[in-house]
């Protein structure tokens, strides 16, 4: 079974700049997470999705971040313009179960995008 | 709202020697609790997890883990370690009424020495 799968790996851009990163969640899972983890801390959530509604999306900084999930399968998300502070690495989660499985339901990671704003 | 602690920033243990890591939480109610594994340039992956019932709960890899709700912990532990072991761990706890959303530690980074 194909893993989450997530690009590009690695993005360098200057701070004001946009930027974009792809996830492919496991085939069949309904719901689907954003995570921000920065150096020396856990992930934290940014966004979740069930199929191609939003969850959550309470600690996701409105102001330059975006993320949408069209069809209920691929995410992107977007941060436009991006600042110094946004450096770390964005991971990619999907689960199966969606709401029918509430918090028992198993999150499988992405490698994650590791991003460094300059 | 919950919360997890990891007292343990940084571990150095030798290989074949036994090894805990920590993890107090903060939850009023019954947690689910989770510990992950995170390798250099990987994402994390599920070691096991606790939702009821027996309070040891084995998981993968030989690592096992106690929920301890009278001291709030859920500590992992595995009898030997082999140098493969390097790497990152964070606990993390969900909660029903905040469906989905997992609270992660800030975790502690292993180092095995031979």
């Amino acid at each position: 079974e194909a893993g989450v799968a997530q690009s590009p790996r690695y993005k360098i851009i200057e701070k004001r700049q946009s930027v974009a990163f792809w996830c492919n969640p496991i085939s069949g899972h309904a719901t689907l997470y954003w995570y921000q983890q920065i150096l020396g801390q856990g992930p934290k959530l940014l966004i979740q999705f069930q199929n191609n509604g939003v969850v959550d999306d309470s600690q996701l900084p409105k102001d330059r971040f975006s993320a949408e999930r069209l069809k209920g399968v691929d995410s992107t998300l977007k941060i436009q313009p991006a600042k110094l502070e946004d450096s770390a690495v964005y991971l990619c989660a999907s689960s199966l179960f969606g709401l029918a499985g509430g918090s028992t339901d198993t999150q499988y990671f992405g490698p994650g995008t590791r991003l460094t704003v300059l | 709202a919950q919360s997890v602690t990891q007292p343990d920033i940084h571990i150095t243990v030798s290989e074949g020697a036994s090894l805990e890591l920590r993890c107090n939480y903060s939850y009023g109610a019954t947690p689910y609790l989770f510990w992950y594994v995170q390798s250099p340039g990987q994402g994390l992956q599920l070691l096991l997890k606790y939702f009821s019932g027996d309070t040891l709960v084995q998981g993968i890899k030989g690592f096992e883990a106690e929920f301890k709700r009278s001291q709030s912990s859920f500590n992992l532990r595995k009898p030997s370690v082999h140098w493969s072991d390097a790497a990152e761990y964070f606990c993390a706890v969900g909660a029903a009424d905040s469906w989905g959303k997992l609270q992660f530690g800030a975790g502690t980074q292993v180092v095995v020495t031979p």
